[in-house]
């Protein structure tokens, strides 16, 4: 079966330093790939997508960057973080039923 | 542009009463929706999807192309039904979708 997971679960960082969040997916091959944002108040927005190696959309501009190395790696990062970059960070994947299947999650606090 | 807008924050009510969380879209395409739902401390997951027809743990969803609505129902609400509700709206075509998620209503079902 297939199951995804994101780590870390808790991040607490300064303000200007850098981010890297990572995600990997077992158990299907060539998943489309997503990093959502949940900040307070203002739900789900998508942050980046990937269809495939290398292959990286961003749907908002933002001080963020994605990238993908591996068919079912998916890394959100930052050089310098700023206070507003603070939310719960999901990553998700889908394959061809459309249907996305997200992972736990990791709590981002910018101090 | 793409839209989903879901107009509630907050619904309270009380255990086995009729509960309608509203889901209203913008697309000019045929729209593909979900419900996604998050309880307390577990990760957000699938709950139905229009294409189905399905009604999952007593709630149904019908699209309205008219009004432009995907409104999720359940006529007698349970206390383990409190959790936070996405509308989602699928966007683009075959392998390549992306999901656009409402910001959320937080279900509250009191005893």
């Amino acid at each position: 079966s297939q199951t995804i997971h994101q780590w870390p679960a808790t991040l607490v960082q300064p303000v200007g330093s850098p981010l890297s969040l990572e995600c990997t997916v077992e158990g299907t091959s060539n998943p489309n790939l997503y990093w959502y944002r949940q900040a307070a108040g203002r739900g789900l927005q998508l942050l980046f997508y990937s269809v495939g190696i290398g292959q990286i959309s961003s749907e908002v501009p933002q001080n963020l960057s994605a990238s993908r190395p591996q068919d079912r790696q998916f890394i959100l990062s930052s050089k310098k973080l700023l206070l507003s970059d603070s939310g719960f960070y999901l990553c998700a994947w889908s394959g061809s039923g459309n249907t996305i299947y997200f992972g736990e999650g990791s709590w981002l606090t910018v101090v | 542009a793409q839209r989903v807008t879901q107009p509630e924050k907050l619904l309270s009510v009380f255990k086995g009463a009729p509960v309608e969380l509203k889901c209203n879209y913008s697309y000019s395409g045929s729209p593909e929706l979900f419900w996604y739902v998050q309880y307390s401390r577990q990760r957000l997951q699938l709950l139905l999807r229009h294409i189905s027809r399905e009604s999952i743990k007593g709630f149904t969803a019908d699209l309205n192309k008219g009004e432009t609505s995907f409104h999720l129902k359940k006529p007698f609400a349970q206390e383990e039904d409190s959790a936070m509700y996405y509308c989602a709206l699928l966007w683009g075509s075959g392998n390549t979708g992306k999901l656009i998620f409402g910001q959320g209503t937080t279900l509250q079902v009191k005893p």
